[in-house]
């Protein structure tokens, strides 16, 4: 089955550019998503197709996605941006893949 | 406004069986896939089933095949998760999500989930 990895923590000071990582054997050849979840809440999708940003999300958050990783890249981090990142693709064999989420605490 | 208002969930003995449903609104809810991910506190998504826009087509992950049944009433504008030889594994809060339904499959909203705790 297909697997993504993330790292479990990232740490930013607030302004700096936070950027977590999403592996996975060849992930550069799908379209990878990103959700957002603070404490108690559900996901928020905050990227899409690798890049693409949902209407209401802002510029700071960024993807890329290339080779075996997927990047999600946020700009100048605020406090409220402290939350768990989890990464997502669709594999034929697998279906729904989520990876095992990075909680990013803001310094 | 988009909204997916989950119920069902509670306290079930190990064995047992429950049903979630998931009420929606705000959207034509027959061109949308549907899908269920569950989510153990504090720890990972992970995703359960999926249905197609007339409930022909359904799709599980494999710790639930043979045990959970999705299905949807359209009249009803509400998807459904049957779930039947509970385990302790099965103790999460379970989200019911709307597929974009664009040719990649990602979630554009999802319910605030409901909490199903598998326990004697």
């Amino acid at each position: 089955s297909y697997v993504l990895t993330q790292p479990p923590s990232e740490s930013v000071a607030p302004g700096q550019t936070a950027t977590i990582a999403c592996g996975g054997n060849n992930v550069g050849r799908k379209s990878v998503h990103w959700y957002q979840q603070k404490p108690g809440q559900a996901p928020v999708l905050v990227v899409y197709d690798d890049s693409d940003r949902p209407s209401g999300i802002p510029e700071r958050f960024s993807g890329s996605n290339s080779g075996n990783t997927a990047t999600l890249t946020i700009s100048r981090v605020e406090a409220g941006d402290e939350a768990d990142y989890f990464c997502q693709v669709w594999d034929s064999n697998s279906n729904v893949v989520f990876g095992g989420g990075t909680k990013l605490t803001v310094l | 406004e988009v909204q997916l208002v989950e119920s069902g969930g509670g306290l079930v003995e190990p064995g047992g069986s429950l049903r979630l449903s998931c009420a929606v609104s705000g959207f034509i809810f027959n061109s949308y896939w549907m899908h269920w991910v569950r989510q153990v506190p504090g720890k990972g998504l992970v995703w359960v089933s999926r249905i197609n826009t007339d409930g022909s087509v359904t799709t599980y992950a494999d710790s639930v095949k043979g045990r959970f049944t999705i299905s949807r009433d359209n009249a009803k504008n509400t998807l459904y998760l049957q779930m039947h030889n509970l385990g302790a594994e099965d103790t999460a809060v379970y989200f019911c999500v709307r597929d974009t339904s664009m040719a990649r499959v990602y979630f554009d909203y999802w319910g605030q989930g409901i909490l199903v705790t598998v326990s004697s």
